[in-house]
């Protein structure tokens, strides 16, 4: 596609259930990356893939937490038994190089969670 | 640890003017570093790459340079509009490549 796509853009869920967000990168990008925002704060990096390669799963603030991609497609971050800490802006981003290009990385306008 | 530091205080000026936002880092030896452009709702749009060989890079009404002695990125927007009301974030990728840390942003208010 043109962009970067996350779905749904708003999820509001209750605590303790598990939530499953989505993101399509721009085709032919081999990086995807996962970035949490807090209201009023920085982006807090969660995760990368580039390629076959494994990815970097450092930024994961703990195992409730996964993600998955197929290939140089789409993702899925899992939250397991959500928490009300949970709550912030999930943005996905992808670019053509792992070490990005001329170009940066091109976000999309991420999922907006909310645990009550 | 490593840290970027931005203005976390909105920085306010009048339209015409020219706008100069601070990026400081400390226990980092960045590879790259970019700026980024983020308006309430919307995800960070990619604005413009320096690397650590360059000093100064330009586009448009827009200017960054990188100082690796005083590990200080500056961010100048010349005759500032309205429109360039927004967040800005500064952001550094190390030799590896492999993540891109943003600092906390800076708020940027242009008035009429």
């Amino acid at each position: 596609g043109a962009g970067v796509s996350q779905s749904p853009s708003n999820k509001v869920t209750e605590k303790g259930k598990d939530v499953e967000l989505r993101c399509d990168p721009i085709s032919g990008h081999t990086a995807l990356y996962w970035y949490r925002q807090r209201l009023g704060q920085g982006l807090e990096f969660l995760i990368y893939f580039q390629g076959n390669s494994a990815p970097d799963k450092s930024g994961l603030p703990s195992d409730r937490f996964s993600a998955e991609r197929t290939g140089e497609s789409v993702s899925t971050l899992t939250i397991q038994r959500t928490q009300q800490e949970d709550s912030a802006v999930y943005l996905c981003a992808s670019s053509l190089l792992l070490r990005g290009s001329r170009n940066g990385y091109t976000f999309g306008s991420g999922t907006r969670l909310t645990v009550v | 640890s490593q840290k970027i530091e931005q203005n976390s205080e909105a920085l306010n000026i009048q339209e015409g003017k020219t706008a100069t936002l601070t990026c400081n880092y400390t226990n980092y030896s960045p590879a790259y570093l970019q700026w980024y452009r983020q308006d309430p709702g919307r995800g960070p749009v990619f604005l413009l790459l320096i690397r650590e060989n360059e000093k100064e890079k330009r586009k448009e009404r827009l200017k960054v340079t990188f100082d690796t002695t005083l590990k200080q990125s500056l961010f100048h927007i010349t005759a500032s509009q309205p429109a360039d009301s927004a967040t800005y974030l500064c952001a550094l990728t190390n030799n590896a490549g492999n993540m891109l840390t943003f600092g906390g942003g800076t708020r940027l208010m242009v008035k009429p």
